[in-house]
């Protein structure tokens, strides 16, 4: 079966520093998002992605953060200064439309530390 | 503002009893209702959903579920637990004409054998 995959399983850095964090989605699905969760609280979203732009992104997504889906498989997650705040379990996630009911697929999940 | 509640950290049920989690949300509008799992060091599972017609919502590996309008619920059961259910279950709301889910802070389910 298909599956999300995310690449490392766990990052440390250093307060600061830039990190990226990398997934592939699932090959014939079209809409990729990022969440995270930091340690005890909900999942929350972050960015959706779909035809090579942003196409929704929350308040938390502020200029540090950015994607990119640098070829025809992978989707990344950019923080360029990581603060003690961004340590969290960030998630990829896909799905195959972008209509309400179509369930997304998530990936295992980066655990981010800062440092 | 929508918000999912699951009142319930942790769920504790004995091998073969059945379970429920629960799960509650506030929403203005429709809501489509969805539950994921999570198996340790896995992401997160679709179980099933809501979107309309028939309250009680049957999904994967013997999960159902009951929308219940009234008491703006969505709760979680299982006729009979199994040890391998023992995993955090997540809940999740999403407006109509949205994609972007508002999931609840998650239950940890523990089976007992």
């Amino acid at each position: 079966e298909p599956e999300v995959t995310q690449t490392p399983s766990h990052q440390v850095t250093q307060m600061g520093q830039e990190v990226i964090l990398r997934c592939v989605p699932i090959s014939n699905h079209l809409y990729f998002y990022w969440y995270r969760q930091i340690l005890g609280q909900k999942v929350e979203f972050l960015v959706s992605f779909y035809n090579n732009e942003i196409s929704e992104k929350s308040e938390i997504f502020d200029d540090q953060f950015s994607v990119e889906r640098p070829d025809g498989s992978n989707f990344t997650l950019k923080i360029r200064s990581t603060k003690l705040e961004d340590s969290a379990m960030y998630f990829c996630a896909s799905s195959e439309e972008g209509t309400s009911y179509n369930e997304q697929f998530f990936g295992p999940g980066t655990r981010l530390t800062v440092l | 503002a929508q918000s999912v509640a699951q009142p319930e950290d942790q769920v504790n049920v004995a091998e073969g009893n059945p379970l429920t989690v629960k799960c509650t949300y506030s929403v203005s509008g429709n809501p489509y209702l969805f539950w994921y799992v999570q198996y340790p060091n896995r992401g997160l599972q679709f179980l099933l959903k809501y979107i309309t017609g028939d309250n009680l919502v049957k999904g994967s590996y013997g999960f159902e579920a009951e929308f219940n309008k009234s008491q703006t619920s969505f709760h979680l059961k299982k006729p009979s637990a199994l040890v391998s259910d023992s995993a955090l279950y997540f809940c999740a709301l999403l407006l109509w004409g949205s994609y972007i889910p508002t999931f609840g802070r998650g239950t940890s389910l523990i089976v007992h054998p």
